[in-house]
């Protein structure tokens, strides 16, 4: 049973275009909503994140959206830049128990075209 | 600052073998921990290392898995038999606390054949 389910698996969008992927989770103990973005090669790298106290977090061109009623949250991606062409993975964790004992989703993999 | 460095980065075994990953945190940091990503799945967790003690295996599917982590420094996680299923990418990351942002390294992509 996958705790947290993600969508869409793949993402093509133009340059100077909007990405967004979502999340779904379902236990409700989950209290640390991370993203991260993993190139070619590479491990994952934390992007951003958010806590359910907060409807929303901005980092430059990034930002998550959570709903914690609907037990949903998303990542949008502005403007985005060839550079932005990577896999990304939205987890969750019980912070006060095991903050990196993270539950990943399946992963989306962003494709931004010049 | 070095980061995680995982060794090898790639791994071909036969069904089977023994294979042994190793990881080295990044120096000072006392968690480590253990995902891995079958193929088509997502990355899930393995184990949790605080210092030399494991504080969290549940994630470790059977007995043929070991992981061990020396005087607190680097870990290594043998396969022994290594079975088809056992193919995938797997990834260390380290914390400096338990609740402080992981590092991930780069992975060990194990196929067996």
């Amino acid at each position: 049973q996958q705790q947290v389910k993600q969508s869409p698996q793949s993402l093509i969008v133009q340059k100077g275009g909007i990405s967004i992927i979502n999340c779904a989770y379902e236990n409700t103990a989950f209290d640390y909503f991370p993203w991260y973005q993993q190139f070619p090669g590479k491990g994952p790298a934390l992007l951003i994140a958010i806590r359910p106290d907060v409807s929303e977090k901005k980092e430059g061109r990034f930002t998550i959206s959570f709903n914690k009623s609907a037990k949903q949250f998303s990542l949008h991606i502005m403007d985005s830049q060839p550079g932005d062409s990577a896999t990304y993975f939205c987890a969750a964790s019980i912070s006060r128990a095991a903050g990196n004992k993270l539950t990943f989703g399946g992963g989306t993999r962003v494709l931004v075209k010049p | 600052e070095a980061g995680v460095t995982q060794f090898p980065s790639h791994s071909v075994i036969e069904k089977g073998q023994t294979v042994t990953l190793r990881c080295d945190p990044i120096s000072g940091h006392d968690n480590l921990y253990w995902y891995r990503r079958v193929m088509g799945k997502e990355i899930k967790f393995l184990l949790h290392f605080v210092k030399e003690s494991k504080q969290d295996e549940s994630g470790m599917p059977n007995n043929r898995f070991l992981a061990e982590r020396t005087g607190g420094t680097y870990s290594t996680l043998k396969v022994q038999p290594a079975e088809l299923e056992d193919s995938g990418v797997y990834f260390c990351a380290s914390s400096q606390d338990w609740d402080s942002a992981a590092f991930f390294g780069q992975g060990t992509r194990l196929t067996v054949v």
